[in-house]
């Protein structure tokens, strides 16, 4: 996997936007961009993934750069319940990739404080 | 959405003993699952990996014989964790692959070996 560069921490008003950086400047053709959370002491979350196209869901927005060097998580209005460390990891997709099941390895992530 | 079971969510065990984790795919079939430990406020660790059917994949400084790994059915892997110490205290995630969906995580047990 490439490795992936976030700040390690950001604070946020609760009810505006909260958005992520995420550079991966190394990232391979075949690699998906994907974001997880982890709320405290909780499994990580699944919350979008984009190999080249801006996603949305009910979750969040994921903006990459034309030359897919970097991404933005977007979460639009956000609540204290989005209080959590988010992870952006880069990836080639199982069944993409011949020999089995591909690892998701973790970086630092950045943690994100929603405040009142 | 897709859901991993994972079993207990909290075990204190005596050191010496031996502890069985479970996680179950609830939804899906997970041809391979992974297990990470988190120490506190550091980042997920990838430990194994599973493969239905075949030997765990041991990443590089985790004791294949300490944490026996089994993953008998498409929708079952358990990680013991054999002779417990106070330093296997931790956080264990499994996590179920989906390809293109990314992985789905299960809720974690946090061991405590007292």
């Amino acid at each position: 996997d490439a490795k992936t560069t976030q700040p390690p921490s950001m604070d946020c008003a609760e009810g505006r936007a909260a958005n992520l950086p995420c550079n991966h400047s190394t990232i391979s053709g075949n690699e998906y961009v994907y974001w997880y959370r982890q709320i405290h002491s909780q499994g990580p979350q699944y919350i979008i993934h984009g190999l080249k196209n801006n996603e949305t869901n009910e979750m969040a927005s994921l903006i990459i750069t034309e030359d897919r060097k970097s991404s933005t998580l977007i979460l639009p209005h956000a609540t204290l319940r989005d209080t959590a460390v988010y992870y952006c990891i880069v990836r080639v997709p199982t069944e993409i990739l011949t020999g089995g099941g591909n690892k998701l390895t973790f970086g630092t992530g950045t943690q994100l404080k929603v405040e009142l | 959405g897709a859901v991993v079971s994972q079993h207990p969510s909290r075990v204190i065990c005596k050191s010496g003993t031996s502890v069985k984790i479970e996680c179950r795919s609830l939804d899906f079939q997970a041809t391979t699952m992974f297990w990470y430990r988190q120490f506190p406020k550091q980042s997920l660790m990838l430990m194994a990996t599973s493969n239905e059917g075949s030997k765990a994949t041991y990443e590089q400084g985790v004791e294949k014989d300490k944490f026996l790994i089994n993953h008998a059915s498409l929708t079952l892997s358990t990680l013991t964790v054999t002779s417990a110490h106070p330093e296997d205290s931790s956080f264990y995630i499994c996590s179920g692959d989906r390809g293109t969906y990314g992985y789905t995580f299960g809720s974690g047990t946090r061991l405590t070996v007292v």
